[in-house]
């Protein structure tokens, strides 16, 4: 069984380009959330994604934004980026079960903007 | 504002030893702390999570107390291990939601 699976791992980017990162959940779960991980700080809540709409967003500008597909699996696209976006960008499925859940994340996709 | 405080920031102990670490939280709408377990390269894993109506949750060598009136919870390791060497993050959320809100982090190391 396949866990959360982000792609790419890596990637390289200038300031002002726009980059598109995917995840796929893990599966039978249907919602997928976004967060931003710093170097030495815990993650960030970006959005979360259920039924193909965003339905929770943390406090990050509209040039955050994504999209989930029929499947459940999601992109995350960041337009104009800045420095300061370089981060692990890492994405969750929840699996729910009465009144049981757990979120799984991925690995995570490394951006560095230069 | 952050709404999860995490300490200490670096933890070392001997193999065999407790690790002790603590959050403070602010927000008192907050009914879900789970403790997550990173290690380099990979995504944060769930180690254990509490809610607000028990005082203490254990599984295996893990251990989270919860103290409601103080707005405090800690992870308990027991016969600590080389292998629990990692980043541990505290977290919190409203109503089980995946809008988790992550302390900044304690990076322990477990000398063999």
């Amino acid at each position: 069984d396949a866990g959360v699976t982000q792609s790419p791992t890596h990637l390289i980017k200038t300031r002002g380009q726009q980059v598109t990162l995917r995840c796929s959940p893990k599966s039978g779960h249907d919602t997928v959330s976004w967060y931003q991980q710093a170097l030495g700080q815990g993650p960030q809540f970006i959005f979360q994604y259920y039924e193909e709409e965003e339905r929770q967003r943390g406090n990050f500008p509209d040039r955050f934004s994504g999209h989930q597909f029929p499947n459940y699996s999601s992109e995350l696209n960041v337009n104009a980026l800045l420095l300061g976006d370089s981060a692990l960008y890492l994405c969750a499925s929840r699996f729910r079960t009465g009144a049981n859940e757990k979120l799984f994340f991925g690995s995570g996709t490394q951006l560095s903007v230069l | 504002q952050q709404q999860v405080k995490q300490s200490p920031q670096s933890l070392i102990v001997q193999k065999g030893g407790i690790s002790i670490i603590n959050c403070a939280y602010e927000n008192t709408a907050f009914d879900y702390f789970p403790w997550y377990q990173q290690f380099p390269g990979k995504g944060p894993a769930l180690l254990i999570a509490i809610r607000p109506d028990v005082s203490e949750k254990k599984e295996g060598r893990f251990t989270i107390s919860f103290n409601k009136s103080a707005k405090q919870f800690s992870l308990h390791i027991m016969d600590s291990q080389p292998g629990d060497s990692a980043t541990y993050f505290c977290a919190a959320s409203i109503g089980g939601s995946e809008k988790l809100v992550f302390g900044k982090g304690t990076k322990l190391t477990v000398n063999p």
